[in-house]
């Protein structure tokens, strides 16, 4: 069975640029999640998404959003992109009413 | 709103050393409780969960039970090894944990031979 996997490992941008983030979900997962975790704090949840519609939205702004597939797989697209967007991005999936599982992360460095 | 209050580290601890990571909840509702683990430089492992009140988690000698009287969920292990040195997250969800995580901050372990 293969988990929950996300490219690319590593990004470096410019601000004011966009990105766009990919996750491939577990198999049999219909709901993915993505989180924003700077350094040296605890993952804050972005949005969810649940059988390709939005089901959920953490406080962050317009500029992050996102799309899930019929494959569910997902992406997270971030616009204007700004210094303190320097952080680990989290993907995580689950199947319904159970506990999510985590892929790697993307670690994105905005300079 | 839901939060979650761990613990802050550094902790350091030897070999066989005894663990105890705090954690505390503020909920409206019951939700589910969790210890994820994050290793350097890698994303969260699901370390073990609890659905319900008095439930106990458990995995690879790590324990937690959810006390609602107390709302806590206090992560134990009887003897540390090395390998375990990490960062544990204590979190709460809804519907069985397929909603979204709220975490704590962390806690850096560093078990030292």
């Amino acid at each position: 069975e293969t988990g929950v996997t996300q490219s690319p490992t590593h990004l470096i941008k410019t601000r004011g640029q966009q990105v766009t983030l990919r996750c491939s979900s577990q198999s049999g997962h219909n709901t993915v999640s993505w989180y924003q975790q700077a350094l040296g704090q605890g993952p804050q949840f972005i949005f969810q998404y649940y059988r390709e519609e939005e089901n959920g939205r953490g406080n962050f702004p317009p500029r992050f959003s996102g799309l899930q597939f019929p494959n569910y797989s997902s992406e997270l697209n971030v616009n204007a992109l700004e210094l303190d967007d320097s952080a680990l991005y989290l993907c995580a999936s689950s199947p319904d009413l159970r506990e999510q599982y985590f892929g790697p992360g993307t670690r994105l460095t905005v300079t | 709103g839901n939060s979650v209050t761990q613990m802050e580290g550094p902790v350091t601890l030897s070999e066989e050393a005894f663990l105890t990571i705090n954690c505390t909840y503020t909920a409206t509702g019951y939700p589910s409780l969790f210890w994820y683990v994050q290793y350097p430089g890698e994303g969260l492992q699901l370390l073990l969960k609890a659905t319900k009140a008095d439930d106990k988690g458990s995995n690879k000698g790590f324990e937690a039970t959810y006390r609602k009287e107390t709302t806590s969920f206090h992560l134990e292990k009887g003897s540390v090894q090395v390998s375990d040195s990490a960062v544990y997250f204590c979190a709460l969800s809804f519907q069985g944990g397929s909603e979204k995580l709220v975490f704590g901050k962390g806690t850096k372990l560093t078990v030292n031979p």
